[in-house]
């Protein structure tokens, strides 16, 4: 099946940004959608089909895809923007189609 | 704007049959274009899809708990339900509902439920 792999952590001082990598095997050819999770609460999309925004989300948020990696930008980094993130995809290919990444855990200093 | 509540028993026995609702409010689980899944994650783990259904009452399931899982819909109430047989330890995570926009692209898990946790333990 699919793997989507991710650094386990990335750290970043407020108001720097943080880019968090998605690695799959061409996942350039694939749409990529990314959650933010915190403690104890549910995931949140905050980028689907690699670089598009849900309402609400704010524009520090961004995506890019291409190759071997995803990338998920957050810019001017807030204390509020710790959490988990998980990339994720859909593989046509395979009969386990939802794939989701390792998770990365964002600290910020 | 849509809400999903999972709903069900915390605590499970080895062996039994977990079973979950998701209620959906703030739009119709019959309309198209969207498909309803559960998903779990295991105590400080990642996700896992584990299925979803389609208001018609299509399914499918992760290939890997298919043998023990059953995904239902209830349009007139505007639930969906999980039911995961033969539960293990393995079993215990939290499990959340969510409905998936299939538009441009597949997989966009735009609406969660808050997430139930399930313990299995005798």
């Amino acid at each position: 099946s699919y793997v989507l792999t991710q650094p386990p952590s990335v750290s970043v001082a407020p108001g720097q940004t943080a880019r968090i990598t998605c690695g799959g095997n061409n996942i350039g050819s694939k749409s990529v959608h990314w959650y933010q999770q915190k403690p104890g609460q549910a995931p949140v999309l905050v980028v689907y089909d690699d670089s598009d925004r849900p309402s609400g989300i704010p524009e520090r948020f961004s995506g890019s895809n291409s190759g071997n990696t995803a990338t998920l930008t957050i810019s001017r980094v807030e204390a509020g923007d710790e959490a988990d993130y998980y990339c994720q995809v859909w593989d046509s290919s395979s009969d386990h189609p939802y794939v989701f990444g390792t998770g990365t855990k964002v600290t910020v200093l | 704007q849509v809400q999903l509540q999972e709903s069900g028993p915390g605590l499970v026995k080895p062996s039994q049959t977990l079973s979950l609702t998701c209620t959906v409010s703030g739009g119709s689980i019959s309309s198209g274009g969207y498909y309803w899944s559960w998903i779990r994650q295991h105590p400080g783990k990642g996700l896992e899809w584990i299925g979803y259904i389609y208001y018609s009452g299509s399914t499918y399931y992760n290939p890997s708990l298919k043998s023990r899982v059953t995904i239902s819909v209830d349009t007139s109430k505007n639930q969906f339900s999980l039911k995961l047989s033969s539960v293990t330890a393995a079993d215990t995570a939290v499990y959340y509902c969510a409905r998936e926009l299939r538009g441009y692209s597949y997989g966009v898990f735009d609406y969660w439920g808050q997430g139930t946790l399930v313990t299995v333990s005798s």
